[in-house]
């Protein structure tokens, strides 16, 4: 079975600062792709980045950016300099491999980040 | 180019009623799956369709049933509604292939079930 875990419910810090959102996971597949999400008040879940199991290659966007460690099983999320806009929900999800085309994420529990003027 | 569309966004209804949910998937994602969030189950998944077919179920009982259209529009249906339903319903759709290719989420709809 697969299972996500975001240890942090909850994470407050001023603007500006920088701060890591964890992900770990757990799979026997050798095939899976991890995901962030964001989810604002308005409840839409906003697509952030995917990742494929082999591609082990941190990304950064903008002030965002990702760690990919295989060896540890975490996806780690990093806002640079955050801004009040970065207030949010963030959900990292698992999807396992296509079984006969079929599709479906597995969430973690979401971390609350709150930045604060 | 429209995004996933959901409607309605708000329902309230009673117990032991029934409620049908819409969700009209991008133009060309074929796939279209949903998803209940609560504050004390977080965000699980019901189930997902393909070219009309149920492809994989999530584990929710019987009452929660779908069904996809020809034109990939997708209805969830709750039957005898308890006060537990209460959730916001997303709905994702994807493109199909050898790979995955992401999923995209409408704004949900919040059921409120008293």
């Amino acid at each position: 079975a697969q299972k996500v875990t975001q240890a942090q419910t909850e994470i407050s810090v001023v603007e500006k600062e920088d701060v890591t959102l964890d992900c770990v996971y757990e799979t026997r597949d050798t095939t899976y792709y991890l995901f962030w999400y964001k989810q604002p008040p308005s409840g839409e879940l906003v697509f952030l980045i995917r990742r494929n199991s082999f591609d082990e290659q941190n990304e950064i966007s903008g002030r965002y950016s990702w760690n990919f460690q295989k060896s540890t099983s975490s996806f780690n999320f990093t806002i640079t300099a955050s801004q009040v806009v970065d207030s949010a929900v963030y959900f990292c999800a698992l999807s396992p491999p296509i079984i006969q085309g079929a599709q479906k994420l597995v969430f973690g529990q979401g971390t609350r980040l709150t930045i604060n003027p | 180019k429209a995004g996933v569309t959901q409607t309605p966004r708000y329902l309230i209804k009673t117990r032991g009623q029934q409620v049908t949910l819409s969700c009209s998937p991008i133009s060309g994602h074929r796939s279209v799956s949903w998803y209940q969030q609560t504050p004390g189950q977080g965000l699980q998944f019901l189930f997902e369709y393909f070219s009309e077919t149920q492809r994989n179920k999530g584990n929710f009982p019987g009452r929660f049933s779908g069904r996809q259209f020809s034109n990939s529009r997708s209805e969830m249906n709750v039957s005898t509604l308890e006060l537990g339903d209460s959730a916001l319903y997303l709905c994702a759709s994807s493109l199909v292939g050898r790979t995955n290719y992401g999923y995209t989420f409408g704004s949900g709809t919040r059921l409120t079930v008293v």
